[in-house]
C-alpha cells in the first residue's frame, strides 16, 4: 500500500521561512516523481512544483518560482518543499501526491499539511 | 499555461440523477485529463485518467468523455457518498493545472 506523510507545517510571519516534508513507502521511490498541490482555504486545487525521480528535472508555478524549491532524498523516500518569503496568499492545506512521471495525475496523495501565513 | 474551465460550478442533485460536469481547455490537451473526487477535509481522489479510464475501485456509475478541449464527466445514478467536489486536471503540460471545481450538492 502506498503512502505519503507530510509534516513540517505550521504558523509563519509573512516574509519567513517553512520547509515541508513528504515521506513515501510502498512505491520505487527512485523511479516516481513527487508534486506539491495547494489548496487555499475553500479555494480549488492549485499545482505548485514537481520533481523527476532522480531529482535532476524540477518545474514550477510561476506563483512559486523564485521562492519556493523542490528536492529530494531518494535514500530516504523523502520529498521536499522549501518556502522561503512567504506571503498570506501562500496560506494553503499543502499536499504531497505522485503519478509516476513528472507529466502524470496524481494516484497517491498525502493527507495535506496546513501552511498558516500570518503576523 | 493551459486554463481549464469547468461547469456549473454548483450542481443540484437528487440520489438516482444523472449527472454531468463539463471542462473545457483552453487549447486541445488530446485525452490527457484526469478527474478527481474531494470530499471535505480529505486529500483528493483519482477518479478517472486519460480522459476515459477507470481508476481501479472507482464504481462503474462514473464515467468520462471528450478530447482536444471537450470533456464530460458522467455519475449515471448518483447516490449519497457521491456528494462532493469534482476537479479535472489536465497533464499535456509540464505546468499543470486542475479547473475550478464543481460542487455537487443534494437537491
Amino acid at each position: 500500500e502506498v503512502q505519503l506523510l507530510e509534516s513540517g507545517g505550521g504558523l509563519v510571519q509573512p516574509g519567513g521561512s517553512l520547509r515541508l516534508s513528504c515521506a513515501a513507502s510502498g512505491l520505487t521511490f527512485t523511479s516516481t516523481a513527487m508534486s506539491w498541490v495547494r489548496q487555499a482555504p475553500g479555494k480549488g486545487l492549485e499545482w505548485v512544483s514537481s520533481i523527476s525521480g532522480g531529482g535532476g528535472t524540477t518545474h514550477y508555478a510561476d506563483s512559486v518560482k523564485g521562492r519556493f524549491t523542490i528536492s529530494r532524498d531518494n535514500s530516504k523516500n523523502t520529498a521536499h518543499l522549501e518556502m522561503n518569503s512567504l506571503r498570506a496568499e501562500d496560506t494553503a492545506v499543502y499536499y504531497c501526491a505522485s503519478g509516476g512521471q513528472l507529466l502524470a495525475y496524481f494516484e497517491y496523495w498525502g493527507q495535506g499539511t496546513l501552511v498558516a501565513v500570518s503576523s | 499555461d493551459i486554463q481549464l474551465t469547468q461547469s456549473p460550478s454548483t450542481l443540484s442533485a437528487s440520489v438516482g440523477d444523472r449527472v454531468t460536469i463539463t471542462c473545457r481547455a483552453s487549447q486541445s490537451i488530446s485525452y490527457w485529463l484526469a478527474w478527481y473526487q474531494q470530499k471535505p477535509g480529505e486529500a483528493p481522489k483519482l477518479l478517472i485518467y486519460k480522459a476515459s479510464t477507470l481508476e481501479s475501485g472507482v464504481p462503474s456509475r462514473f464515467s468520462g468523455s471528450g478530447s482536444a478541449t471537450e470533456f464530460t464527466l458522467t455519475i449515471s445514478s448518483l447516490q449519497p457518498d457521491d456528494y462532493a467536489t469534482y476537479y479535472c486536471q489536465q497533464y499535456t503540460n509540464y505546468f499543470l493545472t486542475f479547473g475550478g471545481g464543481t460542487k455537487v450538492e443534494i437537491k
